[in-house]
């Protein structure tokens, strides 16, 4: 059973087109991240949120923190070939404080 | 400021072998944490180490293990190797640990391949 689910699992887009990834669960985090991997590559942190109904604003990226803590969205507007990679949510359980990660969402941005 | 080193970045072994991977994490940071990603699995927590002492657990087979040394550094030991243990293994290393809002920091990866 995953605690985070991301959907969709995967996305191929035109240039220019705005998209949205999501994470959810059924569990309360305490703070949820954000992160970026390219192939071959650790996972590099995007973005922590950590209060409910939070939203953040990098570049072009929002994310979103719900007000339930349980759930989290990443939209990306005008997306770029460079936007491509694997997107990866992580939250951190109340209760043990284990940093728990998502599937992942493979994203390809095509010229 | 370095980033999380892991050494080696690719490694070939047979079944029934062991293998020992290591991490240095950012100076300064005394939490390292190890995963295992697979395509099938996604990223799956192994466990966390902090100050030396184990501090969290995944639900991996005891043929995993690992250590802290008092620099901070870890290794991950994988004895009686599988093929379904054939996966890029990372390494997160953070200030106080990945509970809370701490955030972790990757190395690039070992990629393990079993045959």
């Amino acid at each position: 059973t995953q605690l985070l689910e991301q959907s969709p699992q995967f996305l191929s887009i035109q240039e220019g087109e705005n998209l949205t990834v999501y994470c959810n669960s059924s569990s309360v985090f305490s703070s949820l991240q954000w992160y970026r991997q390219e192939p071959g590559e650790g996972p590099v942190l995007l973005v922590t949120v950590v209060t409910g109904g939070e939203v953040k604003k990098l570049k072009r990226l929002t994310f979103q923190f719900g007000d339930a803590r349980k759930d989290s969205s990443l939209h990306i507007t005008a997306a770029q070939p460079g936007d491509t990679g694997l997107y990866l949510c992580a939250g951190v359980r109340s209760n043990t404080g284990k940093l728990i990660f998502g599937q992942g969402t493979t994203l390809q941005v095509k010229p | 400021k370095a980033g999380v080193t892991q050494t080696p970045r690719y490694l070939i072994k047979t079944r029934g072998q062991q293998v020992t991977l290591s991490c240095s994490p950012i100076s300064g940071h005394r939490s390292v944490s190890w995963y295992q990603q697979t395509p099938g699995q996604g990223l799956q927590f192994l466990f966390e180490y902090f100050s030396e002492t184990q501090r969290n657990k995944g639900n991996f087979p005891g043929r995993f293990s690992g250590r802290q040394f008092s620099n901070s550094r870890s290794e991950m030991n994988v004895s009686t190797l599988e093929l379904g243990d054939s996966a890029l293994y990372l390494c997160a290393s953070s200030l106080e640990g990945t509970g809370g809002r701490t955030e972790a920091f990757f190395g690039q990866g070992t990629r393990l391949t079993v045959v």
